[in-house]
């Protein structure tokens, strides 16, 4: 079994302030590691992803995130927010052997508010 | 190429009615998960088909909740008899495969009066 713990539930922040969202992961397999932002109403939109390789993920709207298998994190930055980044955030993990069908297990959701 | 389709976008229902919840996965994509999102909660797995068949339902209630995804035509979540507690966002996603990441949907928000 696998689970997700986001950190805050909240974060806010001033525009153009740097912002980390912190997630950590539990499971007993290898894992793919997922963010996805959700705006009021809308569907997840797919920020990132980490499959294999280098630890550190680019992703759209100029996000990244950093794959720490020592201390079970990917934690998602992102250098300087707008006020579009208002957005809920949610981390989620995935079985890499494929035992899970790809279904995805996900965090509580941090909500990101960017303040004027 | 359209994206993941899902109807409708809010649906009302009284306690005891039925909901059927559609989605239309995206052109050339075979594999469809369902997703469930309580309030102020995160997403939660209910149940992952491929044409014809339900792959894995560990995450559907054991009662009046099913799934279909026939040859032809969307996927179908059905809620039989809904109570206060069903009333939630239902999301649907789409993928070729199964490790080739997904594309979701909208959601469909399920209020049940």
């Amino acid at each position: 079994a696998q689970s997700v713990t986001q950190l805050d539930s909240q974060v806010p922040v001033f525009e153009e302030a740097p912002v980390e969202l912190r997630c950590n992961y539990s499971s007993s397999v290898s894992v793919y590691l997922f963010w996805y932002v959700q705006y009021p109403n809308q569907g997840l939109q797919l920020l990132l992803k980490y499959l294999s390789g280098s630890t550190l993920v680019k992703g759209i709207n100029g996000f990244e995130a950093e794959f720490n298998k020592s201390q079970t994190s990917f934690h998602l930055r992102k250098p300087s927010v707008h006020i579009s980044d208002t957005a809920e955030y949610f981390c989620a993990v995935s079985d890499a052997g494929g035992t899970s069908y790809g279904k995805l297990t996900f965090g509580q959701g941090t909500i990101l508010t960017v303040h004027p | 190429n359209a994206g993941v389709m899902q109807n409708p976008r809010h649906l009302v229902r009284r306690r005891g009615q039925e909901a059927r919840l559609r989605c239309s996965p995206m052109k050339g994509h075979s594999h469809v998960y369902w997703y469930r999102q309580l309030p102020e909660e995160g997403l939660k797995f209910m149940v992952y088909l491929q044409k014809e068949n339900i792959i894995d339902e560990s995450g559907m209630p054991k009662e009046r909740f099913s799934a279909e995804f026939p040859k032809e035509g969307p996927s179908i979540l059905r809620i039989q008899q809904v109570v206060r507690g069903d009333s939630a966002a239902y999301f649907c996603a789409s993928s070729p495969g199964q490790l080739r990441g997904y594309t979701f949907g909208s959601g469909t928000r399920l209020t049940v009066v």
